[in-house]
């Protein structure tokens, strides 16, 4: 049983074209969600932490938000610079990080 | 501040050897998980290691062991390597204050043939 699910599995956008990732978890006691980026060939780069539903975090053009059964990444003008795999993690029951498949995104120019 | 450090980057093993996986935590860390990752997948928790005891352990087989040092390092251990131990081997670390966010280092490529 999957316990975090990302979607799409890959999405292609434009650059400039925004739109938004998903990541929906069913762990109980979650502790927290993190959003990560990955390049090919290289380990995951931090980006978020949240800890409460209705929270928000922001850094240039992407921003991440929660509720209690899922969080969304939202990308607002994309470059191709941001073409990276896209994963997120639930920590819960005290120690156990759990990732999801991640969403692969390619923005052309 | 260092960041995560990993060694090697790369190795190519047989089936039935052992190798060893080596990380360097990032400056201040005390905790030390390791994973892996086969391709198009997300990372796998294998185990963590917190002030030199393992802190908690994935669904990975006994032969999958670690250790981790007084100064934070740690070593990744594997034990008659099979095919599918193929991968990308990622050690994160975290601090003493905060366990939660990791900081991942770059990973070894593991190849089994």
């Amino acid at each position: 049983e999957d316990q975090v699910t990302q979607s799409p599995e890959a999405l292609r956008l434009q650059e400039g074209e925004s739109s938004s990732l998903n990541c929906s978890y069913t762990v109980s006691g979650l502790r927290g969600l993190f959003w990560y980026r990955q390049d090919p060939g290289k380990g995951p780069e931090f980006l978020f932490t949240l800890y409460s539903a209705g929270e928000e975090k922001e850094k240039e053009r992407l921003k991440a938000t929660l509720t209690k059964k899922e969080s969304f990444l939202h990308i607002t003008a994309p470059k191709p610079e941001d073409s990276a795999t896209y994963l997120c993690a639930v920590l819960y029951n005290f120690n156990k990080f759990y990732f999801g498949s991640g969403t692969k995104l390619n923005v052309k120019p | 501040e260092t960041g995560v450090t990993q060694s090697p980057t790369h190795l190519i093993k047989t089936r039935g050897q052992q190798v060893t996986l080596r990380c360097s935590s990032q400056s201040g860390h005390n905790t030390v998980s390791w994973y892996q990752q086969a391709l198009g997948q997300g990372p796998q928790f294998i185990f963590q290691y917190y002030r030199e005891e393992e802190n908690g352990r994935g669904n990975f087989p006994p032969r999958f062991s670690g250790l981790q040092f007084p100064n934070y390092s740690s070593e990744l251990n594997v034990n008659a390597l099979e095919l599918d131990d193929s991968a990308l081997y990622l050690c994160a670390s975290s601090s003493q204050v905060s366990t939660d966010t990791q900081y991942f280092g770059p990973g070894t490529r593991l190849t089994v043939l």
